[in-house]
């Protein structure tokens, strides 16, 4: 079975530039999650998704950070415009009732 | 606010030494309870879960945990550690019975493990 696949794995900006990080998660998983991971922390959720509804994005940045979902499947994060402290790394998760199974995750430098 | 308090933030030991890392979380109802590894230059991996039942629960690579309602906690133990245990591992919960919540993790505890 495939893991959950995240893109890039890097990704260097300046501050007040745009990017975007691409999630695709394990088949099937109808719940899928951004995580946001500091240096030093453990990972904390930015949004929760079930299928393409948000069911939880309490500690999303919205005036910065959106995230959509559109067919259930595949996920984009994006954040405009990138502030230094949104240097971390994102993870995304899929999970069953089983558990949440994460992908390598994006490592984000804002310069 | 609920949250997951891992003890130590940096743990040294030696081949063979035994491990044990303490976990505790703030919240009163139904929670459900893991401990991810996460290897160097590896993504976050599942140790072992706790759902229901017997509140000692055997997960990968010889790790194993328990569950002590009473104190909130569930401590990580490993009778013999080996050089490749070296990693960081978080200690996770989530609430309520369907267990698709969002997880909270604790700061992690990394591992080092001397040959």
């Amino acid at each position: 079975e495939a893991g959950v696949a995240q893109s890039p794995r890097y990704k260097i900006i300046e501050k007040r530039q745009s990017v975007a990080f691409w999630c695709n998660p394990i088949s099937g998983h109808a719940t899928l999650y951004w995580y946001q991971q500091i240096l030093g922390q453990g990972p904390k959720l930015l949004i929760q998704f079930q299928n393409n509804g948000v069911v939880d994005d309490s500690q999303l940045p919205k005036d910065r950070f959106s995230a959509e979902r559109l067919k259930g499947v595949d996920s984009t994060l994006k954040i405009q415009p990138a502030k230094l402290e949104d240097s971390a790394v994102y993870l995304c998760a899929s999970s069953t009732r089983l558990g949440q199974y994460f992908g390598p995750g994006t490592r984000l430098l804002v310069l | 606010a609920q949250s997951v308090s891992q003890h130590n933030h940096h743990v040294i030991l030696s081949e063979a030494a035994s491990l044990e890392l303490g976990c505790n979380y703030s919240y009163g109802g139904t929670v459900n309870l893991f401990w991810y590894v996460q290897y160097p230059g590896q993504h976050l991996q599942l140790l072992l879960k706790y759902f229901s039942g017997d509140p000692l629960v055997k997960g990968i690579k010889g790790f194993e945990a328990e569950f002590i309602k009473s104190k909130f906690s569930f401590n990580l133990r490993k009778p013999s550690v080996q050089w490749s245990d070296t990693a960081e591992y978080f200690c996770a919960v989530t609430h309520g019975s369907s267990n698709t919540g969002k997880l909270i993790f604790g700061q992690g505890t990394t591992l080092q493990v001397k040959p």
